[in-house]
């Protein structure tokens, strides 16, 4: 067990529809990333928050959006799924600083969620 | 821009024996970290093992032992003594210099341990 949390670990909807995607890091982790996995792409970075404040913006469509709460939770939401958004979503959260390169930086994973549009 | 490179889709390997999946990487930053995570069928990423840079000497992790060639930019995971449960996804990735910064993942090895 990572410490990340994701719910739902499945999510099942149509073309068109909406959803939410939540994720609590690690006690004390300050940075989420959310990754995407498809069979296609691969593993792709999508976005990260530090401290409830937006990082870094990878390949993420303008269809998606995130946030980081206060509390440290992040949510990505996904709106207007095609098929082609089915895929594995990961968020994980690593420690604050560390000198470039050096130990305690290992990004840890949640369980993932499954995302199949229909 | 980092790159990670894969270069075996598939391996398989008799239970017991040892097994190196190979990684390649493209970088011009002097300082880097190096991370391999294990994809289970199950799906979650578990991380394995980390390589820094300026490490002087090769990282292990009970079975896992990285053999890290820096002038060949090559990471390659080495795992002792295989066994059932190691039949899984395994990817090579590479974090850019900043602590606080993402994962670039390479498309990963399926290895298959044989009884």
């Amino acid at each position: 067990d990572s410490g990340v949390t994701q719910t739902p670990k499945h999510l099942i909807t149509a073309t068109g529809q909406r959803v939410t995607l939540r994720c609590s890091p690690r006690s004390g982790d300050l940075s989420v990333y959310w990754y995407q996995q498809s069979l296609d792409q691969g593993l792709q970075f999508l976005i990260q928050y530090y401290n409830g404040e937006e990082r870094a913006k990878g390949n993420i469509l303008e269809r998606f959006s995130a946030q980081q709460f206060p509390d440290l939770h992040s949510e990505l939401n996904l709106s207007s799924l095609e098929l082609g958004d089915s895929a594995l979503y990961f968020c994980a959260s690593s420690v604050v600083g560390g000198l470039a390169g050096g130990p305690g930086n290992e990004q840890f994973f949640g369980p993932g969620t499954r995302l199949t549009v229909l | 821009a980092q790159k990670i490179t894969q270069t075996q889709p598939g391996m398989f390997v008799q239970e017991k024996e040892a097994v190196t999946l190979d990684c390649t990487y493209d970088t011009s930053d002097p300082s880097y970290g190096l991370f391999w995570y294990k994809q289970p069928s199950s799906g979650e990423m578990i991380f394995l093992i980390y390589q820094g840079s300026y490490d002087q000497q090769n990282a292990t992790e009970g079975r896992y032992s990285l053999n890290f060639q820096k002038a060949r930019k090559s990471a390659n995971l080495v795992i002792s003594a295989s066994q059932l449960g190691d039949s899984a996804m395994y990817f090579c990735a590479m974090r850019p210099p900043s602590g606080n910064t993402p994962l670039v993942f390479g498309k990963g090895t399926r290895l298959s341990v044989i009884a």
